[in-house]
């Protein structure tokens, strides 16, 4: 069984630059996480997609970040105009239902913001 | 609201010695409670899971057991390997559908 894919692993970009990140999440499962996790921290959930509509966006800023998942398959996250503080790994994670299901999470996408 | 409370790293051990890495936990209703490791330049991966009180999860020689007294979800493991070294999330999922994640713990084990 294939995997979470996520492009692409490394990304640097200047401060008021924007930039995107794309996920493809495991074949037949309806939950989509994206997860940004600083340097130390644990991920923090930024939204949560079931099949192709959003269940939790509340930390998400949704001033300069924004995510879709069309047709409830891939998903995209995109940061316009990303600050210093934005760099940090993005995690793209899914699973079959929401409750009590063991998420599978991709490599990730490092970010960093000069 | 809901959070996962992990003690902090690192964590320095030699080989064969005994795991314990403590987590509480804060939640309205009956979470379902995971441990997640995270090796250097990977994502992070499920270790083992507990869904109700007095569960024990277990994989790879780790354990935790659902403490629903005390709150608790200690990850333990008799005798530590170099390739056990990484850094390991203790985690729940509850009534509103969200993973909450702990800040993170990370295990270094010496040869």
């Amino acid at each position: 069984e294939a995997g979470v894919a996520q492009s692409p692993r490394y990304k640097i970009i200047e401060k008021r630059q924007s930039v995107a990140f794309w996920c493809n999440p495991i074949s037949g499962h309806a939950t989509l996480y994206w997860y940004q996790q600083i340097l130390g921290q644990g991920p923090k959930l930024l939204i949560q997609f079931q099949n192709n509509g959003v269940v939790d966006d509340s930390q998400l800023p949704k001033d300069r970040f924004s995510a879709e998942r069309l047709k409830g398959v891939d998903s995209t996250l995109k940061i316009q105009p990303a600050k210093l503080e934005d760099s940090a790994v993005y995690l793209c994670a899914s699973s079959l239902v929401e409750l009590a299901t063991e998420a599978f999470f991709g490599q990730g996408t490092r970010l960093t913001v000069v | 609201g809901d959070s996962v409370t992990q003690m902090e790293g690192p964590v320095t051990l030699s080989e064969e010695a005994f795991l314990t890495i403590n987590c509480t936990y804060t939640a309205t209703g009956y979470p379902s409670l995971f441990w997640y490791v995270q090796y250097p330049g990977e994502g992070l991966q499920l270790l083992l899971k507990a869904t109700k009180a007095d569960d024990k999860g277990s994989n790879k020689g780790f354990e935790a057991t659902y403490r629903k007294e005390t709150t608790s979800f200690h990850l333990e493991k008799g005798s530590v390997q170099v390739s056990d070294s990484a850094v390991y999330f203790c985690a729940l999922i509850s009534g509103t559908y969200k993973y909450i994640f702990g800040t993170g713990t990370r295990l270094k084990v010496l040869a």
